[in-house]
């Protein structure tokens, strides 16, 4: 099982609709987690970070964590085709030392 | 407050090269991780250095080392360079080490020929 877990996509959506990103993770113990989008070429732009078992919403953006399930996802509201990137999840993690390990991405396609 | 920065922004060397890429931490942040990312890799964790020193090191060889200075800038070097080593080289800088939220520089993209 990898450590982060995240579908590569494409995820196509159309524009105006809401995007759904997924999650899951190994570690039970982690504390902290983090959406970053990255567009083609670019780095990676942190979007938000959550704490704390719920949702944590910032504009149209909303993380949502449950820590049970060992499970994050990001929600993005009213698509547009500027979101249109790869969405990457950060896991902070213990390995006798604590390291932010990151997933693979999934790729968000919004449809005009 | 400026954001990461990283020299050089775009580097094409041959095979057996060495090169030499540099980071500039957000102003405060001590901490500074690098990473490797190819098509269909992801983001490879090289290593992270916190207060001269490097606390972790990713899978990766010898032939990448880096360092730490007095004013958080650092370095990583690649030595005898293979075509595999193409790629874009991001520098991550945060507040403290381990865990803590991570802002990214714009990157090095390395071309190895």
């Amino acid at each position: 099982q990898k450590e982060v877990e995240q579908n590569s996509g494409p995820l196509s959506v159309p524009e105006g609709a809401i995007a759904s990103l997924n999650c899951t993770y190994s570690d039970r113990g982690s504390q902290s987690f983090f959406w970053y989008r990255q567009y083609s070429g670019k780095s990676p732009e942190l979007i938000m970070s959550i704490y704390s078992n719920g949702d944590k919403e910032d504009g149209r953006f909303t993380a949502q964590l449950n820590k049970a399930s060992q499970y994050v996802s990001l929600l993005i509201r009213d698509s547009q085709p500027s979101d249109s990137a790869t969405y990457l999840c950060a896991v902070n993690m213990w390995r006798g030392y604590q390291k932010v390990t990151f997933g693979t991405g999934t790729k968000l396609q919004v449809i005009p | 407050k400026a954001g990461v920065t990283q020299t050089p922004r775009y580097l094409i060397k041959t095979r057996g090269q060495q090169v030499t890429l540099s980071c500039s931490p957000i102003s405060g942040h001590r901490s500074v991780s690098w990473y490797q990312q190819t098509p269909g890799q992801g983001l490879q964790f090289l290593f992270e250095y916190f207060s001269e020193t490097q606390r972790n090191k990713g899978n990766f060889p010898g032939r990448f080392s880096g360092r730490q200075f007095s004013n958080s800038r650092s370095e990583m070097n690649v030595s005898t360079l293979e075509l595999g080593d193409s790629a874009l080289y991001l520098c991550a800088s945060s507040l403290e080490a381990g865990g803590d939220t991570q802002y990214f520089g714009p990157g090095t993209r390395l071309t190895v020929l």
